[in-house]
């Protein structure tokens, strides 16, 4: 049982707005991710947290930022968006930073109008 | 260039008839190679995670295997309900801890 849930399901916002999508993670996973997914693509990684510090990030811009909770928590939040952010965000826990599974959560689908 | 491909890019089958899905690889320092499972507008499910060549991976009618450079993932006598998005991913050294996503193989079994 993976234990990752993430809020809202769904989201429409309009082009310069800003967003906060939210994920919380399995008890005990002290690593998280966040994938962007466009329609028909497979997941592309956006960046990831452990214990509370950025451990990597992929080809995005500084925009897309994020923030680790003790809690197990986390937040990915997107400045200045544009219609090409339109996607589905995944977010993706796992107990450390080795070669580990991740476990996803269903995603935020967000629309840019 | 680092690369995960997927091929093919849709396959349609009737239900029984077995089939394979690639997933072919070209990255250096392999860490490990998973097998997600993705329903439309759902997060993907993860099926199984290979670590070295020669390794094989199996839950029911899943087969998934490893060499070198691409992994298989071996579908036999589908249902309709295995219709879906097969994605694999790989963890390599120079990734770091992030996973490379390939774009996936849309599985259609009919009735």
């Amino acid at each position: 049982e993976t234990g990752v849930t993430q809020s809202p399901t769904h989201l429409i916002k309009t082009r310069g707005q800003q967003v906060t999508l939210r994920c919380s993670s399995q008890s005990g996973h002290n690593t998280v991710s966040w994938y962007q997914q466009a329609l028909g693509q497979g997941p592309q990684f956006i960046f990831q947290y452990y214990r509370e510090e950025e451990n990597g990030r992929g080809n995005f811009p500084p925009r897309f930022s994020g923030l680790q909770f003790p809690n197990y928590s986390s937040e990915l939040n997107v400045n200045a968006l544009e219609l090409d952010d339109s996607a589905l965000y995944l977010c993706a826990s796992s107990p450390g930073t080795a070669q580990e599974t991740q476990y996803f959560g269903p995603g935020t689908r967000l629309l840019v109008l | 260039e680092d690369q995960v491909t997927q091929s093919p890019e849709a396959l349609r089958l009737q239900e029984g008839e077995s089939s394979s899905l690639n997933c072919s690889y070209t990255v250096s320092g392999l860490r490990g190679l998973f097998w997600y499972r993705q329903d439309p507008g759902k997060g993907p499910e993860f099926l199984f995670t290979l670590y070295s060549a020669g390794e094989e991976k199996e839950k029911e009618r899943l087969k998934a295997t490893l060499t070198k450079k691409e992994s298989f993932l071996h579908i036999t006598a589908p249902k309709p309900e295995d219709s879906a998005t097969y994605l694999c991913a790989v963890q390599a050294a120079n990734y770091g801890q992030n996973f490379v996503f390939g774009p996936g193989t849309r599985l259609s079994v009919l009735p």
